[in-house]
C-alpha cells in the first residue's frame, strides 16, 4: 500500500530538548516536503527536498532542520524546541515536483512544546 | 497580499444544495491548483486538480479556473452532511526559485446542514 508515515503522531515535550519527527515514504518518491498546520493559518511548508541530498526552505523554515540522506526519509529536526513549535505537522511527497496532481500526505504529528 | 487566499468562512449550505468555494492566488506564475478536503485532525485528501482555464468535472464537483481574473473556485453540487469540512486552495509554482512550491490557502469551513 502506497503510504507516507510519519512518527510520533503524538508528542508532549519540553522546551530545549531535541525532537526528530520521522517520515518515510514507500513510493520511491523524488520530492518531499513538510507543513505545519496551525488555526486559521492553514498549511505553511517548512522545507522541502526535491531529491536525495537536495534540501531547500519553505516559508517558516526558523527553528527546524532537514536532512535527505536516502531517498524514502526525510527527517524533521527540530533542535531547541519552543512553545511557538506547537503545531499539526504534515509530512508528504510526490513522485516530481513537477508532478501535477498526486500529493500524498502523512497523517500528521500533534506536537506540544510546554 | 497573501500568496492564496479564500475565505474562511464558516459557509452553512442546506443538504441538496450547491455550495460555491473561492480561493484567489497572487502570482501570475502558478501553474497547477488544487483542492484538497481536510475533515477535522485529519490529513487533507485531494478533491481535484485543474490545469486550464475553464471547468473540470468530477461527480458532484467542478473546479473552474480563471487564470486572467487568477482565481480558482469549486462548486460542490447536492451538497451532503458528509462533505462539511475544510476545503483548501493550493498552487503550485513551477517556475523561478519556488519551482515545485505548493502554497496553500487558509481553507474553508464547510458545513451542511440536513
Amino acid at each position: 500500500e502506497a503510504q507516507v508515515t510519519q512518527n510520533p503522531r503524538y508528542l508532549i515535550t519540553v522546551t530545549g530538548k531535541k525532537l526528530t519527527v520521522t517520515c518515510s515514504q514507500n513510493m520511491n518518491h523524488e520530492y518531499m516536503s513538510w507543513y505545519r498546520q496551525d488555526p486559521g493559518l492553514g498549511l505553511r511548508q517548512i522545507y522541502y527536498s526535491m531529491n536525495v541530498e537536495v534540501t531547500d526552505k519553505g516559508d517558516v523554515p526558523e527553528g527546524y532542520k532537514v536532512s535527505r540522506k536516502e531517498k524514502r526519509n526525510f527527517p524533521l529536526i527540530l533542535e531547541s524546541p519552543s512553545p511557538n513549535q506547537t503545531s499539526l505537522y504534515f509530512c508528504a511527497s510526490s513522485l516530481r515536483a513537477s508532478s501535477g496532481n498526486t500529493i500524498y500526505f502523512g497523517e500528521g504529528s500533534w506536537l506540544t512544546v510546554v | 497580499q497573501k500568496e492564496v487566499e479564500q475565505n474562511s468562512g464558516p459557509l452553512s449550505v442546506p443538504e441538496g444544495a450547491i455550495a460555491s468555494l473561492n480561493c484567489t492566488y497572487s502570482d501570475r506564475g502558478s501553474q497547477s491548483f488544487f483542492w484538497y478536503r481536510q475533515y477535522s485532525g485529519k490529513s487533507p485528501e485531494l478533491i481535484m486538480f485543474i490545469y486550464s482555464n475553464g471547468d473540470k468535472e468530477d461527480g458532484r464537483f467542478t473546479a473552474q479556473l480563471n487564470k486572467a481574473s487568477q482565481y480558482v473556485s469549486l462548486l460542490i453540487r447536492d451538497s451532503q452532511p458528509s462533505d462539511s469540512a475544510t476545503y483548501l486552495c493550493a498552487v503550485k509554482l513551477m517556475g523561478g526559485t519556488s519551482y515545485g512550491k505548493l502554497t496553500f490557502g487558509q481553507g474553508t469551513i464547510l458545513t451542511v446542514h440536513p
